[in-house]
């Protein structure tokens, strides 16, 4: 049972442009989301969170969409630069509990 | 940010070995530890959570007697794969919380395992 979804395994996108990676999920008790960033042979950089009481989060060119009711979350990369080319993981839980990860969509920016 | 240590990165070993993973928060008092298994193309999957100085919870079919994890202190716990088959190797990876100052998770390097 995945109860957390990234049903996009790989996304292109072009240097300068806009990169949206999605996440669904299925437990409703979930209260916090995360997006991790993992390089090859690297372990998994914390990127951004969201609590469930917002439903936006920024930090400079990342930012982090939630909805609730679509139990959906989505990560925008404004402007995409060719250092973003990574494996990005959502994860999602009950705050102050394990996470639960998603399989991870490959990103990679063009120049 | 916050630094996880993860020692080795890469062991190759026989089958029947034991090999230890050894997950160190270098910069913070990591009150929980959690071990991840990952396979190619799959997510991370949770092996089990532990907490400093007591038991460790495992996740449903993750064989505590086979995957050992130890936290004695606030900066270390260790994974030991017992007598190790080739169905065992596997990228192994671990993170660390504060409780206090909630999640996120902070990532070590992880282990690459291959059993021959």
């Amino acid at each position: 049972d995945q109860q957390v979804k990234q049903n996009s395994p790989s996304l292109s996108v072009q240097e300068g442009r806009i990169s949206i990676l999605n996440c669904d999920y299925t437990n409703s008790m979930f209260d916090y989301f995360l997006w991790y960033k993992k390089y090859p042979a690297e372990g998994p950089t914390f990127l951004i969170s969201i609590s469930s009481i917002k439903d936006k989060n920024e930090d400079g060119r990342f930012t982090v969409f939630l909805n609730k009711s679509a139990k959906h979350l989505s990560l925008h990369i404004v402007p995409s630069q060719p250092g973003d080319s990574a494996v990005y993981f959502c994860a999602a839980g009950v705050y102050g509990n394990k996470l639960v990860f998603g399989a991870g969509t490959i990103l990679r920016v063009k120049s | 940010g916050a630094v996880v240590s993860q020692h080795p990165s890469w062991v190759i070993c026989k089958s029947g070995t034991s090999v230890k993973i050894e997950c160190r928060s270098l910069d913070f008092q990591a009150t929980t530890m959690f071990w991840y298994r990952q396979f190619p193309k799959q997510s991370l999957m949770l092996m089990a959570t532990s907490n400093e100085g007591s038991k460790a919870t495992y996740e449903q079919g993750v064989e505590k007697d086979k995957f050992l994890i130890n936290h004695a202190s606030l900066t270390l716990s260790t994974l030991t794969v017992t007598s190790a088959h080739p169905e065992d190797s596997s990228f192994y990876i671990c993170s660390a919380s504060h409780r206090g100052q909630g999640q996120p998770q902070h990532f070590g390097d992880g282990t690459r395992l291959s059993i021959l």
